[in-house]
C-alpha cells in the first residue's frame, strides 16, 4: 500500500538557518504529492503540492521538487523565520478504485528561535 | 466562504457518555474527510465520504464509532460509548474531489477529552 516516511523531529533551527525536511513515498501508481503545515491549535492548511514527475511546488519562500526516480519531495526554506514554528505534514493523494486516497506522514516538528 | 466549521471546539465528558461532533464543509465540495490526531498515533483518516456516500470507513476504529452524512452541508461523527483513549482533537475535511491532484481544506478541530 501507500505510504510516507518523513524526519522525526523536533527540529530546532536558528532564525535564517537553511531549512530542509525529508520526505520519502512508496505508491503503486502516479500520485500527486503535498506539504501541509499545522500551526499551534489549528487544522492543516495547504503548503504547497505537485502533481507529477519534475514539477516543484513553491510557497512563502518554501520550495518541494517531486522526484520520481528518488520517490522523494523534500521540503527547502532557504531562510527561516520564528513564524515558520509549525508542524509540517507530508502527504500522497492517489486514486483508489477511482476514488481520492490521501496518506499523511506523521509530521516533522519545527521551532525556530531568534 | 467561512472555510470548514466544526462544533464544538472543545469538548470534556464522562466515559460512557456519547458524544457527537459535527461539520459542515465547504460549499460545493463533495468529498469530506474525518481524522483524529494523537501525539502517539498522528494523523489517523477514519471515514471518507463522496457525495455523502461512505467511501472508505476502515479507519474507523471500532463499532462505538459511527458516521453520517445525510447531505451535502452536514456530518456528523458519533462516539457511544466513549472511552478515555478516544481522547483526541478530531478534524474534519473537504475537497473538491475525488481528483488525486486535489487539496483539502481542514476544519480548525474539535479537541476531545473523556474522563
Amino acid at each position: 500500500g501507500d505510504s510516507v516516511t518523513q524526519m522525526e523531529g523536533p527540529v530546532t533551527l536558528s532564525e535564517e538557518a537553511f531549512l530542509t525536511i525529508n520526505c520519502t513515498y512508496t505508491a503503486t501508481g502516479y500520485p500527486s504529492l503535498f506539504w501541509y503545515v499545522q500551526y499551534p491549535g489549528e487544522g492543516l492548511q495547504l503548503l504547497l503540492k505537485a502533481t507529477k514527475a519534475d514539477d516543484k511546488g513553491s510557497n512563502k519562500g518554501f520550495e518541494a521538487t517531486y522526484r520520481k526516480e528518488t520517490t522523494s519531495f523534500h521540503l527547502e526554506k532557504g531562510s527561516v523565520q520564528v513564524s515558520d514554528s509549525a508542524v509540517y505534514f507530508c502527504a500522497l493523494s492517489d486514486a483508489a478504485g477511482g476514488y481520492q486516497k490521501v496518506t499523511f506522514g506523521i509530521g516533522t516538528k519545527l521551532q525556530v528561535i531568534p | 466562504d467561512a472555510g470548514v466549521i466544526q462544533s464544538p471546539r472543545h469538548e470534556v465528558t464522562e466515559m460512557g457518555q456519547e458524544v457527537t461532533l459535527r461539520c459542515k464543509p465547504i460549499s460545493g465540495h463533495n468529498s469530506l474527510f474525518w481524522y483524529r490526531q494523537t501525539m502517539m498515533r498522528g494523523l489517523e483518516l477514519l471515514i471518507y465520504f463522496n457525495n455523502n456516500v461512505p467511501i472508505d470507513d476502515s479507519g474507523m476504529p471500532e463499532d462505538r464509532f459511527s458516521a453520517k452524512m445525510p447531505n451535502a452541508s452536514f456530518s456528523t461523527l458519533k462516539i457511544q460509548p466513549s472511552e478515555p483513549r478516544d481522547s483526541a482533537v478530531y478534524f474534519c475535511a473537504s475537497s473538491s474531489g475525488p481528483i488525486t491532484s486535489s487539496e483539502q481544506y481542514f476544519g480548525p478541530g474539535t479537541r476531545l477529552t473523556v474522563t
